[in-house]
């Protein structure tokens, strides 16, 4: 039984450049949600995915957005990348909107340079 | 608004006991969850309280007082494995969110 996977592991993007990161939920789960952790810090969250369609937004400028796949895999876009913008980016799955136990994919190292 | 505060570093001998501790103002309130996260990789789910007192899992037990806006995370017989980060995160009324604290980083010495 896969867990949740993302791509790609590493990336690195110069400034203002666009980005597209890549999650597949774990089997079962229908709910993706994306959160971005700098160095040192604890998670922040971006937004939620449940039946294709966004149901939860964090405080995020519009430069971030995202998709659902029919089959629950999920994409998250940044545009106009900042150097701001490094950081680790976390896809979590679970079943449901109402909030369960969110499992964590490894994640994926962003670095604009 | 939402705010939950962790002290960043801890640090404890193998064989000891380690407490970690976590409190939060949310706007509501739908349960705290505790995670691991060992560097460069995904948080482990850990635990998740809901109601006030104690949940003992293993080595690992965690506390909520919802009162007080407080939590702490129990690590018994501490290993060097343990050396890690450990994330308190709430679900507020904005059910399917999580709002995580800074993470505490816990480093297991021999």
């Amino acid at each position: 039984d896969a867990g949740v996977t993302q791509s790609p592991t590493h990336l690195i993007k110069t400034r203002g450049q666009q980005v597209t990161l890549r999650c597949s939920p774990k089997s079962g789960h229908d709910t993706v949600s994306w959160y971005q952790q700098a160095l040192g810090q604890g998670p922040q969250f971006i937004f939620q995915y449940y039946e294709e369609e966004e149901r939860q937004r964090g405080n995020f400028p519009d430069r971030f957005s995202g998709h659902q796949f029919p089959n629950y895999s999920s994409e998250l876009n940044v545009n106009a990348l900042l150097l701001g913008d490094s950081a680790l980016y976390l896809c979590a799955s679970s079943l449901g909107t109402g909030f369960k136990k969110a499992f964590f994919g490894q994640g994926t190292r962003l670095t604009v340079v | 608004g939402q705010n939950i505060d962790q002290p960043t570093e801890m640090t404890a001998t193998e064989g000891a006991i380690v407490q970690i501790n976590c409190t939060y103002q949310t706007s509501g309130f739908n349960g705290l969850f505790w995670y691991q996260q060992h560097a460069g990789e995904a948080p482990t789910f850990l635990s998740y309280n809901v109601l006030d007192g104690l949940e003992e899992k293993g080595r690992f037990s965690s506390f909520l007082s919802r009162s007080k806006g407080y939590s702490y995370l129990l690590l018994k017989e501490l290993q060097m494995k343990d050396s890690a980060s450990y994330l308190c995160a709430v679900s507020g009324n904005a059910g399917n969110m999580l709002t995580f604290g800074g993470g505490t980083r816990l480093m297991v010495k021999p």
